[in-house]
């Protein structure tokens, strides 16, 4: 069974960096073909895709963020952290990860709301 | 960078209706769409992947088509459980994109 759990703050201030983890089971990013995403879709609105990181470390990062986020893997703890640096209030969403196969977002988290406020 | 257009952006339907979804690249993507369900408060769920190839366990009345940069998706028969927002996603290189998506809702 795959499984995948976001976890991090529920709320950050403006200008703060968030940190969210994303823990999964049932799979390995150590597979060839593998990889892990972050998409974000804020109350109301239309999904957005954030980040990508594939099982032989390449990347790749939406062009009108890639400037504030990092992600990275830990395949020993299957563990896929996405950081997002200079948090504004219109950041506040539901933050997904999900097990990207061949291209595909076949398993998803059930999300984390992150609300970006003083 | 790709752009992707989706359209309608809502629609309103009966039980029975045929739906049809069209999504647009701005460039060739080849085959490479998937299209999602997503219900209020859940996160989504892969229905057709590579254009139109159908997820397994997803009901035959979901269809999708198309390469290059038109893409359709099609419900054949509405049924209760199928109001709800859709989102084409393509990939290139490494890149993702989500469409702005498609709300079906009771006419």
């Amino acid at each position: 069974q795959i499984t995948l759990k976001e976890s991090g703050p529920t709320l950050v201030k403006p200008t703060q960096t968030l940190t969210l983890t994303c823990t999964f089971s049932g799979f390995s990013l150590t597979t060839p073909g593998e990889a892990v995403g972050w998409i974000r879709q804020p109350p109301g609105k239309a999904l957005e895709w954030l980040a990508l990181i594939f099982w032989d470390d390449d990347k790749g990062y939406s062009p009108s963020l890639k400037n504030r986020l990092t992600i990275t893997k830990d395949t020993s703890k299957n563990r896929v952290v996405l950081t997002m640096t200079n948090m504004d209030p219109v950041d506040t969403a539901t933050y997904f990860c999900a097990r990207s196969l061949q291209r595909t977002y076949g398993n998803w988290g059930r999300g984390t709301l992150v609300t970006v406020s003083s | 960078d790709i752009q992707m257009t989706q359209s309608p952006s809502s629609l309103s339907a009966s039980v029975g209706d045929r739906v049809t979804i069209t999504c647009q690249a701005s460039q060739d993507i080849n085959n490479c769409l998937n299209w999602y369900q997503q219900k209020p408060g859940r996160a989504p769920k892969l229905l057709i992947y590579d254009a139109s190839n159908l997820e397994s366990g997803v009901p035959s009345r979901f269809s999708g088509s198309g390469s290059g940069t038109d893409f359709t998706f099609t419900i054949s028969s509405l049924q209760p459980e199928d109001f709800a927002t859709y989102y084409c996603q393509l990939y290139d290189d490494l890149r993702d994109a989500f469409g702005p998506g498609t709300t079906v809702d009771v006419k």
